[in-house]
């Protein structure tokens, strides 16, 4: 089945301690994406990357970090959380970056940081 | 940063009742996209609007494209409670980034 995959779903942390979600795509997909949804402020990227090798900044990068050292992974690493880092997140992958193409999401990681 | 405003921001009507949305921006775009996303779950695509003034049908949804390409409109006929869940418009910015407008909640009650 084609699908993303994150984890873990929910995650409860203490502020400074390092983390990693992961996310992972069997669709062969060039373009990945992190996300994170908050309240009144809706859906803002990121991070995301091109392909292997290949990432850039979103809108709202500050605190995140990203890695892609394979085409099917794309783990979002943050060093030092702190809790307004508190928020549901969303990897999407799609076939490739640009206009028209479908991001397939992920089921999302809770994430609660106190 | 190009935004996406989306209106109304909540939603709440009557099973059979017809509905519009819309998501605009001073911004032209590329193309629109319309995601819906259940709670507990990602967006999923509805549909990719690319041409001004282009009009696309899935079932009981309509979606226009405006002719400038600065603004989308979602038109729910005859509403059921499925349509339930948050409508996103999102759209494609600078160097390949995606942005979305922060949604419709639409709750259609039986």
């Amino acid at each position: 089945e084609a699908q993303v995959t994150q984890n873990p779903r929910y995650l409860i942390t203490v502020t400074g301690k390092k983390l990693t979600v992961t996310c992972s795509q069997n669709m062969n997909h060039e373009y990945m994406s992190w996300y994170r949804q908050d309240p009144g402020l809706g859906l803002r990227q990121i991070y995301y990357s091109m392909n292997v090798e290949v990432t850039d900044k979103g809108d709202v990068p500050e605190g995140y970090k990203v890695s892609r050292k394979e085409k099917r992974n794309f783990p979002l690493i943050l060093e030092s959380p702190s809790p307004n880092q508190t928020s549901l997140y969303f990897c999407a992958s799609s076939f490739r970056g640009g206009s028209y193409n479908e991001q397939f999401f992920g089921p999302g990681t809770r994430l609660t940081v106190l | 940063t190009q935004l996406l405003e989306q209106s109304p921001q909540f939603l709440s009507i009557q099973e059979g009742e017809n509905l519009t949305v819309y998501c605009n921006s001073s911004s032209v775009f590329s193309s629109l996209q319309w995601y819906r996303q259940e709670p507990g779950e990602g967006p999923v695509l509805l549909v990719t609007v690319v041409t001004g003034g282009e009009v696309k049908k899935l079932k009981r949804l309509t979606f226009q494209f405006g002719d400038a390409r600065k603004d989308s409109s979602l038109h729910i006929t005859a509403a059921q409670t499925g349509d339930t869940g948050l409508y996103l418009c999102a759209g494609p910015g600078s160097n390949y980034k995606l942005t979305f407008g922060k949604g419709t909640l639409l709750t259609v009650n039986p």
